[in-house]
Order: structure tokens, then sequence, then C-alpha cells
């Protein structure tokens, strides 16, 4: 069975400049999430979608942070402008469901390092 | 704040020590325990986890958790290290009332042959 499959898997960028990242996830599985991992950090969630609906994203900085997922399966997190402090790994996870007892797989992650 | 504790940030052994890795969680009610490790250049992968039951729960490359509720404790355990144990170690903790997985900061684990 496929992972969860995120793209690209390396960037590096100048500040202000944007960035998209893309994730594909299990599939079966209706709720997606974005989490963002700090050098050093645990992960921390950044949005949570329930098929096509984002029914968490208090944690996304929505000035300069988008995210959509058209039809409910793949996802994009799009980030414009960027900044020195959002360099970080964004990680994707999926789950069946959101319901507490489900296990999350995470992808591979997106290494941002802006410059 | 809900939030989930590790103290131990970076671990050294050497091989045939044994590990225990500390993790505690500061949620009321029921909650849904994880640990998950990450492997230089890989990506997060599920080691062991409780949801309800047994409270000592075993899982991949024999590592073994203990979920102690009194002490809102996770704390992972394994007997006998191996060098290819080296990798970071995070717990993670989702409570029913908020369904947000929420992680730990992570314990760096380095075994030496």
């Amino acid at each position: 069975e496929a992972g969860v499959v995120q793209s690209p898997r390396y960037k590096i960028i100048e500040k202000k400049q944007p960035v998209a990242f893309w994730c594909n996830p299990i599939s079966g599985h209706n709720t997606l999430y974005w989490y963002r991992q700090n050098l050093g950090q645990g992960p921390e969630l950044l949005i949570r979608y329930e098929n096509e609906e984002a029914v968490d994203d208090s944690q996304l900085p929505k000035d300069r942070f988008s995210a959509e997922r058209l039809k409910g399966v793949d996802s994009t997190l799009k980030i414009q402008p960027a900044e020195l402090g959002d360099s970080a790994v964004y990680l994707c996870a999926s789950s069946e469901d959101s319901l507490s007892g489900n296990t999350i797989y995470f992808g591979e992650g997106s290494w941002l390092t802006v410059v | 704040a809900q939030s989930v504790s590790q103290h131990n940030h970076h671990v050294i052994l050497s091989e045939a020590a044994s590990l225990e890795l500390g993790c505690n969680y500061s949620y009321g009610g029921t909650v849904n325990l994880f640990w998950y490790v990450q492997y230089p250049g890989q990506h997060l992968q599920l080691l062991l986890k409780y949801f309800s039951g047994d409270p000592l729960v075993k899982g991949i490359k024999g590592f073994e958790a203990e979920f102690i509720k009194s002490k809102f404790s996770f704390n992972l355990r394994k007997p006998s290290v191996q060098w290819s144990d080296t990798a970071e170690y995070f717990c993670a903790v989702i409570s029913y009332n908020t369904d947000k997985l929420i992680f730990g900061t992570g314990t760096r684990l380095q075994v030496f042959p």
C-alpha cells in the first residue's frame, strides 16, 4: 500500500518568494493534516481537513499561509510571501477519519529553506 | 494549555544497554497515546500506540510502553538497544475532547556499537 506522498522533498527559496507543497494521502483516508516541524521540535498542526472541509485551521498563519483540498483527496499548502522563519519541514499526514482512535500516517516531508 | 513533555532531549547509550524514555502529558479525560520514531532521513513512523485495555503495549522492534494513568505518563522502554535504534523518538497524545494530536519535543537517541 502506498503511503502519504509529498513533493517537493526539498526546496530552497529567497525570502518574499512564494512556495507550494503538494500532498497525496493514503487512498481512502478522509482526514488530511498539514504539520510543521521546526528543527529540534516536534511537529505542530497547521490545518486539518475532513474530506474537502478545513475543520481546524486555528494554527495556520492566515496572512501568508493558505491550503486547499479540492475534491477531498490531494492537498496543497502555499506560503506567500515566505519569511526566514518559515524554514522548517512541512509534513502531510492522513488517517481514515479524525476519530481519536485512528492512527495518523505521515509523509516524508517537504524540507523548506528560506534564505 | 494541553502539552506533552519529553524530559530526555538527548540520550546516548552503548549497544545492549536498556532504554527508557519519559513522556508525560497534561490532558484530562480520555486520551490515546503514541510513540513515533524518525530514523535519519526518513519519515515519522508509528512505533506503538495505546487506545484502551492492557496498559502495557508492545510495538515493533522490541519496544514497549506502559500507560500509567495516575502519573499521566507513557514511557517507552526497550531492554537491549541496537545501533539501528539510533533515531529521534516522539511521544504524542490525542485527546477525545480536542481530536488534536499533540507531539512532544522529541528525544534524540544515539546508540554506539
